[in-house]
């Protein structure tokens, strides 16, 4: 079994549309979620980073982690075609130690 | 914000060469830098941890004598792939840490191809 998965789509979303993105971990010792967007070709860019359980909002975009089903999810509001990208989620125990990703979801949107 | 970049963004070789590809932290001080491989529509495997002046720490299954760590500087990691086979063909992407616990920045990536 791996430690992260995550479906990897793809998903197609008309724009406008709300995005759910998601990751199960088998880890009970990851605090640190992390959901990078990774256009193609380029390397991957931080887009939310949260400790332990809870919500974070940035902007259009939402990171919900429930550590007690050891599932993360990102929602992505308004979506754009600019959106359109591979979203990979990523987890570490401390905050200096290894990420552990996803396999990504790769996501278009629409216009 | 902070910069890490990687040089070449891609390159072509021979099988039986070696190709070496730096990641520089560009606005701060890196003491541990990452290095990924990447395979089409994957996830990211970490290859090794590098910590400046002392040996990469390499995952289960990385060949060492293959993959060649050096981590010279505050500023200057480098990946050297050595005498190189089509299989290696890759997206190698390197990360830089500011700081214990700081954000882990990624850099652009670059794509080996060897014929």
């Amino acid at each position: 079994q791996k430690e992260v998965e995550q479906d990897p789509g793809p998903l197609s979303v008309p724009e406008g549309a709300i995005v759910s993105l998601n990751c199960t971990y088998s880890n009970s010792a990851f605090q640190y979620f992390m959901w990078y967007r990774q256009y193609s070709r380029k390397g991957p860019e931080l887009l939310m980073y949260t400790y332990s359980s809870g919500n974070k909002e940035d902007g259009r975009f939402t990171a919900q982690v429930d550590k007690s089903s050891k599932y993360i999810s990102l929602f992505i509001r308004d979506s754009q075609p600019s959106d359109s990208a591979t979203y990979l989620c990523a987890m570490a125990e401390t905050s200096g130690s290894r990420l552990t990703f996803g396999e990504g979801t790769q996501l278009t949107v629409n216009p | 914000g902070a910069v890490v970049s990687q040089h070449p963004s891609r390159v072509i070789c021979k099988s039986g060469t070696s190709v070496k590809i730096e990641c520089r932290s560009l606005d701060f001080q890196a003491t541990t830098m990452f290095w990924y491989r990447q395979f089409p529509k994957k996830s990211l495997m970490l290859m090794a941890t590098s910590n400046e002046g002392s040996k990469a720490t390499y995952e289960q299954g990385v060949e060492k004598d293959k993959f060649l760590i050096n981590h010279a500087s505050l500023t200057l990691s480098t990946l050297t792939v050595t005498s190189a086979h089509p299989e290696d063909s890759s997206f190698y992407i390197c990360s830089a840490r500011q700081g214990i616990g700081g954000e882990l920045f990624f850099g652009e990536g670059s794509r080996l191809t060897v014929l």
